[in-house]
């Protein structure tokens, strides 16, 4: 399966800066999920946008989906040191047995 | 604690070589996955079971195998091991079906091959 590009590759922002992140896919997609890695550890579920959503928040998360346009973004508001990981998207689809396929990712720096 | 359990944290091991990563899902979760994530590859989907049966195949080379046991766990066996097969490998558990399906990951083995 083709992997989506996520944009951009790295980002450096410091504390207290909204950090953003662009995810694009190819596929026809039952819902996205995002997740966060700290360096070299597991991948830690983030949030998940159904294809029939436009946009959900978590926390200091903000997730946006424009199916039209096989895009999404996360949004983390007011930084803070500890968001420093790499953030994935993962398309998920039902027909697949809810196999996820990822993107890139975004290595997020967030400088104190 | 995402509840996915993988074992052992670390493996080095040398070419030629076989090994197996072991993988307990979260309570309840029928469905489990296999990934490997390597810097040049990023993550790619090896292998899903659900219920003890294979249910979808991806970029999994044929020196690799899986299996889920009745009691729900999975062996990903890994043999005449390269060089380039040095990774992270993740597991990851869910339920199937549905559009909100999340899944959920262990914290990886990472396999060095010397």
């Amino acid at each position: 399966s083709q992997q989506g590009e996520e944009d951009p590759q790295a980002l450096s922002i410091q504390e207290g800066e909204n950090a953003t992140m662009n995810c694009s896919y190819k596929t026809s997609i039952n819902n996205l999920q995002w997740y966060r890695q700290n360096s070299g550890r597991g991948l830690v579920h983030l949030i998940l946008i159904r294809s029939n959503e436009r946009e959900k928040h978590s926390g200091r998360l903000r997730v946006t989906l424009d199916t039209s346009k096989k895009s999404s973004s996360l949004l983390i508001t007011a930084s803070r040191a500890a968001d420093t990981a790499s953030y994935f998207c993962a398309e998920g689809s039902v027909a697949a047995g809810n196999m996820l396929t990822f993107g890139g990712g975004t290595r997020l720096m967030v400088k104190p | 604690d995402s509840g996915v359990t993988q074992t052992p944290k670390h493996l080095i091991t040398a070419t030629g070589q076989r090994v197996t990563l072991r993988c307990s899902p979260r309570s309840g979760d029928l469905s489990v996955y296999w990934y490997q994530q390597s810097l040049d590859q990023g993550l790619q989907f090896l292998i899903q079971y659900y219920n003890g049966e294979e249910r979808a195949k991806g970029n999994i080379l044929e020196r690799f195998s899986a299996q889920q046991f009745p009691d729900l766990h999975s062996e990903l066996n890994l043999s005449s091991l390269e060089l380039g097969d040095s990774a992270l490998y993740f597991c990851a558990s869910s339920v199937v079906g549905t559009v909100s399906t999340e899944a959920f990951f262990g914290q990886g083995t990472r396999l060095t091959v010397v």
